[in-house]
């Protein structure tokens, strides 16, 4: 079971906006950013969003993210089938001394 | 270019022990945290244990305290994980991750993994 919660899945057809959500705790989400992290299949993590809503550099600004007290919000617009990926969250948490993911979105696209 | 690459991964027994190594290139690896994340078959992502740039500051997470040993060798530019007392649900990809701190706090760059299979 994992700290960060997040839905096991979600869907959308092309051209369209999806939103992945990811909630935690005081030690963890309220208290620090949150990184969003996209898998395509059979490859690494790599860094969609950081510090809340920032994007590194070569990450379409059809991807944003967004946070409020205790949770957070990753956001697709103008979906595409290429975006059909695992999705996490992940932040650090103060009273475990180490990062802590959601158990991850498999996200759809229909 | 900035590149991470582990190896070290393989079969082993349970109870058996395996030493995991990641080279870094293409950044000044002396000046940042490290982190070792895995991923079980089919699971989601877990964050094993970190180590900041002189070894001052180490962290685990608890299901592998007192088995694994993460270290670096900032002169040979490398990340290791001893893994001793190895269990079936250790099984997993295995990646190294560059664990940036100030001010902002993110791993932003992820080797493609070493796979360990614990096994009998």
């Amino acid at each position: 079971q994992s700290v960060l919660t997040q839905p096991p899945s979600a869907s959308g057809t092309p051209g369209q906006r999806v939103t992945i959500s990811c909630s935690g705790s005081g030690s963890n989400i309220v208290s620090n950013a949150v990184n969003w992290y996209q898998q395509l299949p059979g490859t690494a993590p790599k860094l969609l969003i950081y510090s809340n809503n920032q994007r590194p550099s070569g990450v379409p600004d059809r991807f944003s993210g967004s946070k409020s007290v205790t949770s957070a919000s990753l956001a697709i617009s103008g979906l595409q089938s290429e975006d059909e990926a695992d999705y996490y969250c992940a932040a650090w948490d103060d009273s475990l001394n180490g990062w802590v993911f959601g158990g991850g979105t498999k996200l759809t696209v229909l | 270019e900035v590149q991470l690459v582990e190896s070290g991964g393989g079969l082993v027994q349970p109870g058996g022990s395996l030493r995991l190594s990641c080279a870094a290139s293409g950044f000044t690896f002396s000046s940042y945290w490290m982190s070792w994340v895995r991923q079980a078959p089919g699971k989601g992502l877990e964050w094993v244990a970190n180590i900041k740039e002189d070894r001052s500051e180490i962290y685990y997470v608890d299901s592998v305290k007192g088995r694994f040993t993460i270290s670096r060798d900032n002169a040979k530019k490398s990340l290791y994980l001893q893994m001793n007392s190895l269990r079936a649900e250790d099984t997993a990809v295995y990646y190294c991750a560059r664990d940036r701190r100030l001010p902002l706090r993110y791993m932003d760059v992820w080797g493609k993994g070493t796979t360990v299979t614990v096994s009998s």
